[in-house]
């Protein structure tokens, strides 16, 4: 088992550039998180999904959108990227709800210019 | 708004000696409280959780202990060692806002000095 999966692992991009964040899993968890970690702010929830199909805003949504076409994909996508969202990006999944481990990606390194 | 407040954001011990991370949550109603360690450069993994219907929990060097009245659970690392030094999340749900949805701390950063 691969775990939870992240694609790229760094990426460089130009103000106002577009981009999509992979992340995949294997465990069969019907639930997807994407956080973004910064210094001394902890983990912040981006959005989430609860399952194929559906989606739903977390803690800093703006400037990000997601989709969840597949069980084991969620994709996080930047529109028009700032400098703003220049963070390291973790996926996550897990099973029911916040109340079970949630296990992580390797994480992707975003510096936006 | 609901937080999970984490204190201190820095700690740094003698090897040997034992570390306390201390979280407070505002939602009565939790009943789930996990704590991460991320390694430098790594991701975040769990390493012990509890659940509202026992007061304290140990695994091997850590135990984790909770005070639903005063809203706050403690993470606790005996005889420390240098692959302790990490950075460390706790976590809680927020049942009274009918999502699915864990706020994490804002981590503690801890240095394990030899």
């Amino acid at each position: 088992n691969a775990g939870v999966t992240q694609t790229p692992k760094f990426r460089v991009l130009k103000t106002g550039q577009s981009m999509t964040l992979l992340c995949a899993q294997d465990m069969n968890h019907e639930y997807m998180y994407w956080y973004r970690q910064d210094p001394g702010m902890g983990l912040r929830l981006i959005h989430y999904s609860v399952g194929e199909g559906t989606t739903a805003k977390g803690e800093v949504p703006d400037g990000y959108n997601v989709s969840r076409l597949k069980k084991q994909n969620f994709l996080l996508g930047l529109e028009s990227a700032a400098p703003s969202q220049t963070s390291v990006y973790f996926c996550a999944s897990g099973g029911t709800g916040g109340y079970n481990e949630q296990f992580f990606g390797p994480g992707t390194r975003l510096t936006v210019l | 708004g609901e937080n999970v407040e984490q204190h201190p954001s820095t700690l740094s011990v003698q090897e040997g000696d034992s570390a306390v991370i201390k979280c407070t949550y505002s939602d009565s109603a939790s009943n789930y409280f996990p704590w991460y360690k991320q390694e430098l450069g790594k991701r975040p993994q769990l390493i012990i959780d509890i659940r509202s219907n026992v007061g304290e929990k140990k695994d091997q060097r850590i135990a984790v202990t909770l005070n639903k009245t005063a809203k706050h659970f403690s993470l606790h690392i005996t005889e420390t060692q240098p692959e302790d030094s990490a950075v460390y999340f706790c976590a809680a749900p927020r049942p009274m806002n009918r999502d699915d949805k864990i706020i994490f701390g804002k981590g503690t950063r801890l240095h394990i000095l030899p």
